[in-house]
């Protein structure tokens, strides 16, 4: 069974400071795509980043990277120089096959606050 | 800008008093997607229509239906809402369906209360 677990419920930052959110995946499929999604409180689901499980790079959008490890099958997403409005939850998600097509789940998320 | 659009935001309903949330786009995207949102949980998916095709969730209570008149419209209707149905309801757009590099595009939501 594929799954997204995103162990830390919530997170602080100070502003300016880089952030990391962790999030592990299992999956069997050997093609899968993994997601970055932010929902601020006002509930839009903002795409952030995405990276396919045969990218040799690890992805970057901005202030985002993604840190990629294969092997230990997590895909971090890493917050550089963090702003009052990153605050906000944060979900990883997978894509993969399932019965002969393909599905995205999601994880449970982690909720960022950023300090001023 | 290109966008998926949803409204209202905000609806209220009574107990048992159907009600139709509705979903626009203008990615001109194949695949459109409901989810359910309750308070601090991932979303879950609903059902999704490619093109005129409906596809629904196995676990997908029978009270939610959906219908997809043209390519930039999809509704969701509840038809007797419980105190359970109370939620935000996504719409996502995406391309298609058919590779792992699919990205979902999502509305701002419509936050549900039941009364």
């Amino acid at each position: 069974a594929q799954k997204i677990t995103q162990t830390q419920p919530g997170m602080f930052v100070q502003e300016k400071e880089a952030v990391t959110l962790d999030c592990t995946y299992d999956t069997s499929d050997q093609s899968y795509g993994l997601f970055w999604y932010k929902q601020p409180s006002s509930g839009e689901m903002i795409f952030l980043i995405y990276q396919g499980s045969y990218d040799e790079q690890n992805a970057t959008e901005g202030r985002y990277s993604l840190n990629f490890q294969k092997a230990r099958k997590s895909a971090n997403l890493v917050i550089s120089a963090s702003q009052l409005g990153d605050s906000a939850m944060y979900f990883c998600a997978m894509r993969g096959s399932r019965g002969g097509g393909f599905k995205t789940i999601f994880g449970a998320g982690t909720r960022l606050f950023v300090k001023a | 800008d290109a966008m998926v659009i949803q409204n209202p935001r905000y609806q209220v309903t009574q107990f048992g008093k159907p009600v139709t949330l509705s979903c626009s786009q203008t990615l001109n995207h194949n695949v459109m997607y409901w989810y359910q949102q309750k308070s601090s949980q991932a979303p879950k998916l609903l059902f999704h229509y490619y093109d005129k095709d409906f596809n629904n969730e196995a676990d997908t209570p029978d009270n939610f239906q959906s219908r997809r008149p043209n390519t930039s419209f999809c509704f969701l209707d509840i038809r007797s809402p419980g105190l359970g149905d109370a939620a935000m309801y996504l719409c996502a757009t995406s391309r298609g369906t058919g590779t792992y590099q699919e990205t979902q595009y999502f509305g701002p939501g419509t936050r549900l209360l039941v009364l």
